[in-house]
């Protein structure tokens, strides 16, 4: 069964202390895995899509990376702003449904 | 491009009542689909549209659940007889066929008294 595990459930951390958040992942044939952001109260914002093992994408403070088996979202110094729900999700390669399939998501508050 | 909306953003109802939800996607964007949320939880598949073919529907989806898109462009789902259980918050999002990325809605947030 495919399936999305994330961790830490919550984290906090300090203005300006880098961390990294985890996606693990099992799917039969990965078509593509996903980052968003959400804030409470709205929609998954779309953050990067990775394809295959060794990809990289980074946009402002934020990089994703993928492996065969998990990917990370390095957050670099980070800023109050950047506190949300960061989900991740995977899209099977089997048929033509592009469902996403989500993990539960790491809670991350950042102090000023 | 102002993004997938949906109407309304909050909707109360009383058990037994039935309510539908308006999704408006991304123009020229073929692919729609219904997501459903509750707190704490990663938002879990409802039902997808190609343009306006319904095809797939969650086998967790209960019969009083019904998705429309009938002119390949905005998108309805409609809950008969509500139940308690029905509360969460309702996600839609679109996509290109050639692009597997979803660019989602603000939700509806749906609460049954």
């Amino acid at each position: 069964e495919d399936q999305v595990t994330q961790s830490p459930e919550a984290l906090r951390l300090q203005e300006g202390e880098s961390s990294s958040l985890n996606c693990s992942y099992t799917v039969s044939g990965l078509r593509g895995l996903f980052w968003y952001r959400q804030d409470p109260g709205k929609g998954p914002e779309f953050l990067f899509t990775l394809y295959s093992a060794g990809e990289e994408k980074e946009k402002e403070r934020l990089k994703a990376t993928l492996t065969k088996k998990e990917s990370f979202l390095h957050i670099t110094a980070p800023k109050p702003e950047d506190s949300a729900t960061y989900l991740c999700a995977v899209q099977a390669r089997a048929g033509n449904n592009r469902k996403l399939i989500w993990g539960l998501g790491t809670s991350l508050a950042v102090n000023p | 491009d102002t993004g997938v909306s949906q109407d309304p953003r909050h909707k109360i109802t009383k058990r037994g009542q039935n309510v539908t939800f308006r999704c408006d996607p991304i123009s020229e964007h073929n692919r729609l689909y219904w997501y459903r949320q509750t707190l704490g939880q990663g938002p879990e598949f409802l039902t997808y549209f190609q343009n306006e073919a319904q095809l797939e529907k969650s086998r967790l989806l209960s019969d009083r659940f019904s998705a429309e898109r009938p002119k390949g462009s905005f998108s309805t789902l409609e809950i008969q007889r509500t139940e308690q259980g029905d509360s969460a918050m309702y996600l839609c999002a679109s996509s290109l066929i050639t692009t597997d990325t979803q660019y989602f809605g603000p939700g509806t947030r749906l609460t049954v008294l």
